[in-house]
């Protein structure tokens, strides 16, 4: 079965350092999303991607964050400068809505931030 | 604004007995909603999804749903517990066309 595949899954990175998230999405999807679960939180909604931009972002994504698509397969969330309150698991989905309506998940990434 | 509430943070069963995990939503509208699984160091899994056509849901894994609109639940059931179903249950409403309000979970504890 197809999946939504993320890198690292694990990483540690100093406050204040640029941390750039990989995904690729599963291959004939084109809604892309970023989610997180800050740790004991609700998963919540980043930013949702369609035809090469932002199509809706939550008031969390602030201009400390981008997402890109810079090739065909990658799907790319970028935190600038990085503080203490993003550590949190990020999930990347995808979603293809010619057949139905579901939104398909990766296995996460899991920031902590020193 | 579209919201799940899940009832419960906790639930504890024994292996072979139902499972029943409640969620409540607010909706202005017909909403989609989903459960998801997570099971320990893994991704967010689609048990299933209602989007408006038959009322009882089925799901993989021998879970299903009943969305009762009178009720605005969407409760998530099983028959019989098994062991590999210990993990944490979110229920979730799709607002508007893009983004999903989860609900705050319910982790799932199977005894032998």
């Amino acid at each position: 079965e197809p999946e939504v595949t993320q890198t690292p899954s694990h990483q540690v990175t100093q406050m204040g350092q640029e941390v750039i998230l990989r995904c690729v999405p599963i291959s004939n999807h084109l809604y892309f999303y970023w989610y997180r679960q800050i740790l004991g939180q609700k998963v919540e909604f980043l930013v949702s991607f369609y035809n090469n931009e932002i199509s809706e972002k939550s008031e969390i994504f602030d201009d400390q964050f981008s997402v890109e698509r810079p090739d065909g397969s990658n799907f790319t969330l970028k935190i600038r400068s990085t503080k203490l309150e993003d550590s949190a698991m990020y999930f990347c989905a995808s979603e293809d809505r010619s057949s139905g309506n579901t939104i398909y998940f990766g296995e996460g990434s899991w920031l902590t931030v020193v | 604004a579209q919201s799940v509430t899940q009832l419960d943070s906790h639930v504890s069963v024994s292996e072979g007995t139902p499972v029943l995990l409640r969620c409540n939503y607010s909706s202005s509208y017909s909403p989609s909603l989903f459960w998801y699984v997570q099971h320990p160091n893994k991704g967010l899994q689609l048990l299933l999804k209602y989007t408006s056509a038959a009322t009882l849901v089925k799901g993989i894994n021998g879970f299903e749903a009943e969305f009762k609109k009178s009720e605005t639940s969407f409760h998530l059931t099983k028959p019989s517990a098994h062991m590999s179903d210990a993990a944490e249950y979110f229920c979730v409403v799709r607002r508007g066309g893009n983004k999903l309000v989860f609900g705050a979970g319910t982790i799932l504890r199977v005894k032998s």
